[in-house]
């Protein structure tokens, strides 16, 4: 099976502009949660969509949104960038929208992003 | 959320035990224990998660302190490709949602 895909790979965008990521889940998953590393920082979490509703948001600015689609898949869109938007952008997948038993999380390899 | 506390970094030589801690002193009865790891270059992986029993699987086990401040993850024998970021993670069993709440994690370098 393949696992979370992420596109791009690797991105560089100026001040100003806008950005849209895209994350692909494992089939049969159908919750997608966002996260941005920093460089030498832990993940931080964005977004999480379940069946295409908003479950749950980190503290982030507007300027960050996201949506998922019929098909589960799910873009993250970031406007009017700034340096301090330079990172990984992470996407994990889950079966399930919550619960902290058997419900993992699997992280693709992520969006590296580079604001100039 | 409750916190943990991870060393920056740690070493290991290749075919030896590591034991990585973590301590998480506030935790609640609910909270699940997570251990995430990130190799260079990739997103975080999930390794092994526990309540209050060690816990085994094939990737690492997991020890938990009887009173469930501090847990250690146990990797039998490492290798060059255990060399990642491992992260310590408590999921309250209540938590509705995916948010994992990431510290900095411990830095595992294994010499050959």
């Amino acid at each position: 099976d393949a696992g979370v895909t992420q596109s791009p790979t690797h991105l560089i965008k100026t001040r100003g502009q806008q950005v849209t990521l895209r994350c692909s889940p494992i089939s049969g998953h159908k919750s997608v949660s966002w996260y941005q590393q920093v460089l030498g920082q832990g993940p931080q979490f964005i977004f999480q969509y379940y069946e295409k509703e908003e479950r749950g948001r980190g503290n982030f600015p507007d300027r960050f949104s996201a949506r998922q689609f019929p098909n589960y898949s799910s873009e993250l869109n970031v406007n009017a960038l700034l340096l301090g938007d330079s990172a990984l952008y992470l996407c994990a997948s889950s079966r399930l929208p919550g619960g902290a038993g058997a419900n993992v999380l699997t992280f693709g390899a992520g969006s590296r992003l580079t604001v100039l | 959320d409750a916190k943990t506390t991870q060393p920056n970094s740690m070493e290991s030589n290749e075919e030896e035990p590591v034991h990585l801690p973590c301590n998480h002193s506030t935790i609640s009865g609910t909270d699940y224990i997570h251990w995430y790891r990130q190799l260079p270059s990739q997103g975080p992986e999930y390794v092994i998660h526990g309540l209050t029993s060690n816990v085994n699987n094939r990737m690492a086990s997991l020890a938990i302190a009887e009173d469930r401040k501090s847990s250690t993850l146990i990797l039998h024998r490492a290798t060059l490709r255990d060399a990642a970021v491992y992260y310590c993670i408590l999921r309250d069993v209540y938590n509705a949602g995916n948010m994992l709440t990431f510290g900095g994690g411990t830095r595992l370098m294994v010499k050959p």
